[in-house]
This record gives C-alpha cells, structure tokens and sequence, in this order.
C-alpha cells in the first residue's frame, strides 16, 4: 500500500459527459501528479501541482482540467468525454525530495 | 528534457532462471534519479528498484539487481530466479527534480 488513495475505482460512463476523478496523496506530500494509461501503453503525464498551485503541465487535454485543495487532495475534472479517454488514471505523489513518486490504484474510466 | 527508451516490447523466460531488461535513458539533470516500476495484470504500479545516480554501486533488492553505466547512460534490470509473479509490464523511469519520465515498458512473461 502506497498510502496514496483514488476514488472511485471504477467509472462506467457515456462519450459527452463529465466526471471527476479525486486523489488523496501521502500523509505529508506536497505535489501529487496526474497520469493518463491507455491499454497496453506506457503513463502519459497529464499535470503536476504543488502545494495547491500548478507546477508543471504535460500532455493535458483542454477538455481536462485539476486542481488540489487547501488539504493537498486532488480533482481531475474530464469533461465532454469521448471513447478515446477511456483508460487508465492514476494518481501519485511525492514528498520532500521531488524524486521518488508514490502511485495511488488507478481509476478506470470507460467511455461508452 | 528526460527521455527514456526501452527497446525490448516483450521478453519470455522460463521459471528460475535469469533475465535482463534494457534501458536507456537521456537527461540534462546533474542530480536525477532512475526506477523500475512493475505493473502486473491488476495495473498496480509497483517500485521494484531505484538508483540514485550519484551512487556509483548498482542497487540490489533481493532477486531484483540493476547494471547502471551512467557514461553510457544504460541501466538494465537483472532478475534472478524469475517466479511466475514476476510476469508483468516493466516500465523503466527516469526522474529529475519534480518530472518522471517513463520508457514505453517491456511485457515479460515467465513461464513453467
């Protein structure tokens, strides 16, 4: 167990519609990052935020967007989906050092 | 900028024995770290290994060993007495301050 929590697990949902995926990272990290995995291929860096500011953007889609919270939790908000951003979301975060990053489950997002 | 290659989509071994996974990586970091993640058929993103690239010794964790060339920028996984378990995704990972950069994984499959 990495300590890093994503809710929900599972997300069935139809192409236009919008969800948010929440994160929880580390007892004491500051900056918790966003990646995309579709099937059978590697992590797609989405955003990075630091302490509730954005650090770093990667290849982040308009119709996505984030934010982290005065607590350091963590929204990624998908809009106008389509069957295309069906895939794998995880959720990671790292602490002082910036180096090593924890990765929470995943959320599986399907598209219908 | 970081970029890490591993040019091996799929590798086969057979239980209990050896087998190496390449990896090559580039950055522009003086202070940069490198991991091996594993990823077997639940998604969970696993840390199986990290160096810390100022350390010139190769990591080791139990059956898992790398071979880090830090001129040749190569750092290859070693893993001894393959088990069944360890048939997954590998993802090899390059980490500088506040960016993960992962290669587009190795399938290995362990068989009887």
């Amino acid at each position: 167990d990495s300590g890093v929590t994503q809710t929900p697990k599972h997300l069935i949902t139809a192409t236009g519609q919008r969800v948010t995926l929440r994160c929880s990272p580390r007892s004491g990290d500051l900056s918790v990052y966003w990646y995309q995995q579709s099937l059978d291929q590697g992590l797609q860096f989405l955003i990075q935020y630091y302490n509730g500011e954005e650090r770093a953007k990667g290849n982040i889609l308009e119709r996505f967007s984030a934010q982290q919270f005065p607590d350091l939790h963590s929204e990624l908000n998908l809009s106008s989906l389509e069957l295309g951003d069906s895939a794998l979301y995880f959720c990671a975060s790292s602490g002082k050092d910036n180096y090593e990053q924890y990765f929470g489950p995943g959320t599986r997002l399907t598209v219908t | 900028a970081q970029t890490v290659t591993q040019s091996q989509p799929e590798m086969s071994v057979q239980e209990a024995e050896t087998v190496t996974l390449s990896c090559t990586y580039d950055t522009s970091e003086n202070n940069y770290y490198l991991f091996w993640y594993k990823q077997p058929p639940s998604r969970q993103m696993i840390l199986v290994i990290r160096q810390e690239a100022y350390k010139q010794q190769n990591a080791t964790e139990n059956r898992f060993s790398v071979n880090f060339q830090k001129a040749a920028k190569s750092f290859s996984l070693k893993i001894s007495d393959s088990q069944l378990g360890d048939t997954a995704m590998y993802f090899c990972a390059c980490a500088g301050f506040q960016k993960l950069v992962f290669g587009t994984g190795t399938r290995l499959l362990v068989s009887p």
